[in-house]
């Protein structure tokens, strides 16, 4: 079955901890993208990938780093330098970016703070 | 749970009533626009898409309308069924603006009554 998978499902952090986020698609999307999800607000870009080796800054790029070395993994790390880091993360990819298709979500994985 | 439908519009219809959801977008250039549904705990589930060409396009049990004259999107729900209690959100393209990527809305919390 194709589909995004991210992990793990939720995830806790030590203060100064670096974590990373796992994301998997075997859809065989050229282009992949990481939502951060607040309570009562819209999701918020932090970094998108059109394609392997390329990755750009969302709306809300500081404290967060991405690679995206394989057509199908864009693991997002949430540095020490991201001070409110408690969120729900989503992970998401389409056939291309500028094309008008829809991006397929994974079921995202909640960070908490310790 | 998820936390997601915190402080978000809600709308309350009785199983098997037609529910619709309405969204205001941002701009008169967005080209895309598409419907999702949140369940709780999970990622976004696409629902039906639609571009600017069109007006109105319909699927299994859903119909999307698109006003560009007032920059106005609903989703319309036929027989509403408990399953379909979730959060809804649209999401628009902008090809000039936003580097092009998706722009999400805060969403609208949709309760169904047995």
């Amino acid at each position: 079955d194709g589909g995004i998978t991210q992990s793990p499902k939720y995830l806790f952090r030590k203060e100064g901890q670096n974590v990373t986020l796992s994301c998997e698609q075997n859809l065989n999307h050229d282009a992949m993208y990481w939502y951060r999800q607040d309570p009562g607000q819209g999701l918020r870009l932090i970094y998108y990938s059109q394609i392997v080796n390329d990755f750009q800054k969302g709306d809300i790029a500081e404290g967060y780093s991405v690679s995206r070395e394989k057509k199908e993994s864009f693991p997002l790390t949430v540095t020490s330098a991201q001070k409110n880091p408690t969120a729900f993360y989503l992970c998401a990819s389409s056939i291309e970016r500028r094309r008008n298709q829809p991006q397929h979500f994974g079921d995202g994985t909640r960070l908490s703070i310790l | 749970g998820e936390s997601v439908g915190l402080h978000l519009p809600t709308l309350s219809v009785q199983e098997g009533d037609n529910s619709i959801i309405n969204c205001a977008y941002s701009n008169s250039a967005s080209d895309y626009f598409i419907w999702y549904k949140q369940e709780s705990g999970k990622g976004p589930q696409f629902i039906i898409d639609i571009r600017s060409n069109m007006d109105k396009r319909q699927g299994q049990r859903v119909t999307v309308l698109l006003n560009k004259t007032v920059k106005h999107l609903s989703l319309q729900i036929a027989a509403t069924q408990p399953g379909d209690s979730a959060v809804y959100f649209c999401a628009e393209r902008n090809p000039g603006g936003s580097q092009g990527n998706l722009i999400f809305g805060k969403g609208t919390k949709l309760s169904v009554k047995p």
